[in-house]
């Protein structure tokens, strides 16, 4: 099994540019997320879809939108970025939460370093 | 808004020694989690705790969670050189039993 893989791994934009990255996962996972991660900021949700047909804001959504075209694959797309958006991005996925109190760890890809110039 | 807070932020000690790093979060949880991230890296899961369990191991790694302080302390027996990397702890509150909410990480090296 391959995990959760993401791409591309490299990427650089200029402002204003779109691009769409790319995540999919064969563990047959329900929930998905997308996150970035900054120097000193730890990881920030942006993104994330419980299940296959549904998505939700996380805390910094703003900028970004996603897709969960089927439940292997969830993609983030920025539609016109900002050099505030050069990050490393990272997917990852877990399975259901289930019940008030029960909930997975989840697993991540490998990243996407993302430049805006 | 980040839920929890590592400290020390960097730590560094010598092959063989133990390693301490602790969690502070602010709202109630149902669990809490510990990853760890190599440099250039994803992270990986390392142990799960929930929120009526005060202890758990797993080989060299013991976890305790003290929810009247809220707070956790990852300890990482007989360091390797290997173990050198980032460690998140990460909360799962309320009802977004999918959420994980992330600190901002210890880096830990290890000297050989």
């Amino acid at each position: 099994n391959a995990g959760v893989t993401q791409t591309p791994k490299f990427q650089v934009l200029k402002t204003g540019q779109s691009m769409t990255l790319q995540c999919a996962q064969d563990m047959n996972h329900n929930s998905m997320y997308w996150y970035r991660q900054d120097p000193g900021m730890g990881l920030r949700l942006i993104y994330y879809s419980a299940s296959e047909g549904t998505t939700d804001k996380g805390e910094v959504p703003n900028g970004y939108n996603v897709s969960r075209l089927n439940k292997r694959e969830f993609s983030l797309r920025l539609e016109s970025a900002a050099p505030s958006q050069t990050s490393v991005y990272f997917c990852a996925s877990s399975a259901s939460g289930g019940a008030y109190g029960s909930s997975y760890e989840q697993y991540f890809g490998p990243g996407t370093r993302l430049t805006v110039t | 808004s980040q839920q929890g807070e590592e400290d020390p932020q960097a730590l560094s000690i010598q092959e063989g020694e133990n390693a301490t790093m602790n969690c502070s979060y602010k709202t109630s949880i149902n669990n809490l989690q510990w990853y760890r991230q190599n440099s250039g890296r994803g992270l990986v899961h390392l142990i799960l705790i929930r929120s009526n369990e005060r202890e758990k191991h797993s080989g060299r790694l013991r976890v305790t969670l003290d929810t009247s302080k809220k707070s956790s302390s990852l300890l990482i027996t007989a360091s390797r050189a290997a173990d050198t990397a980032s460690y998140f702890c990460a909360t799962v509150s309320g009802g977004s039993n999918y959420k994980l909410t992330f600190g901002k990480g210890t880096l830990l090296t290890v000297n050989p």
